[in-house]
């Protein structure tokens, strides 16, 4: 069964540089996509970009110029780094796998989320 | 960006109600149309993939509907564990892109 964590700082300055880690058990994390989704308590989904062994990356228009998303094989872990942070970028964060098959493409397995907040 | 809109935001229904949700997107996306099912405190979980396809292990009365830009999310008897919100995403291009939700409510 793959399992998903997120972890990183709770708490983060603004301005600074937010930086979380995705570590997946139970399969590798090669061969597939693993996005980041965030949640600002009480509102809807919102997909920040993926990542795929490569270094093929997508990231969401409105964050592009602030977001870095990489894999590390061998520590089975995707990671999300998102600079000059404001209290904007408070939310629960997601990782999840992005799988694809013929009958289409799919968040299969998220993790439980991690909560940021951005404050000085 | 392909913008996905539900509705309605919120409803409440009664358990053994039928239910249904709509979801349009702002182009076609054929039938790469996800339904899933947010708990609070939990991570959505996925219901529906590819507009009509049920996941493994989820009950047989969650069913969708739908190809190009309109979709339905339909519950055929409410149970007290899916009183919950319901997102639908487009996985047609990126920015993937999720409806803002809709919260069922116990009347």
């Amino acid at each position: 069964q793959v399992q998903l964590q997120e972890s990183g700082p709770g708490l983060v300055k603004p301005s600074e540089t937010l930086s979380l880690t995705c570590t997946v058990s139970g399969g590798s994390i090669s061969s597939f996509y693993w996005s980041w989704i965030r949640q600002p308590a009480g509102k809807g989904l919102e997909w920040i970009g993926r990542t795929q062994t490569g270094g093929i990356t997508n990231y969401s228009p409105s964050l592009k110029s602030r977001v870095t998303m990489s894999l590390d094989t061998s520590k089975n872990q995707v990671s999300l780094n998102l600079s000059s942070v404001t209290a904007a970028d408070t939310a629960i964060y997601y990782c999840a796998r992005e799988y694809t098959n013929s009958s289409g493409r799919t968040f299969d397995y998220w993790g439980q989320g991690t909560r940021v907040t951005v404050s000085s | 960006d392909i913008q996905m809109t539900q509705s309605p935001s919120s409803l409440s229904a009664s358990v053994g109600d039928r239910v249904t949700i709509t979801c349009r997107a702002s182009q076609s996306i054929n039938s790469y149309l996800n339904w899933y099912q947010q708990k609070s405190g939990e991570a959505p979980k996925l219901l529906i993939y590819a507009a009509s396809s049920l996941q493994s292990g989820v009950p047989s009365r969650f069913s969708g509907s739908g190809s190009g830009t309109d979709f339905t999310l339909s519950i055929s008897s409410l149970q007290p564990e899916d009183f919950a919100t319901y997102y639908c995403q487009q996985a047609y291009t990126t920015p993937r892109t999720f409806g803002q939700g809709t919260r069922v409510e116990i009347k």
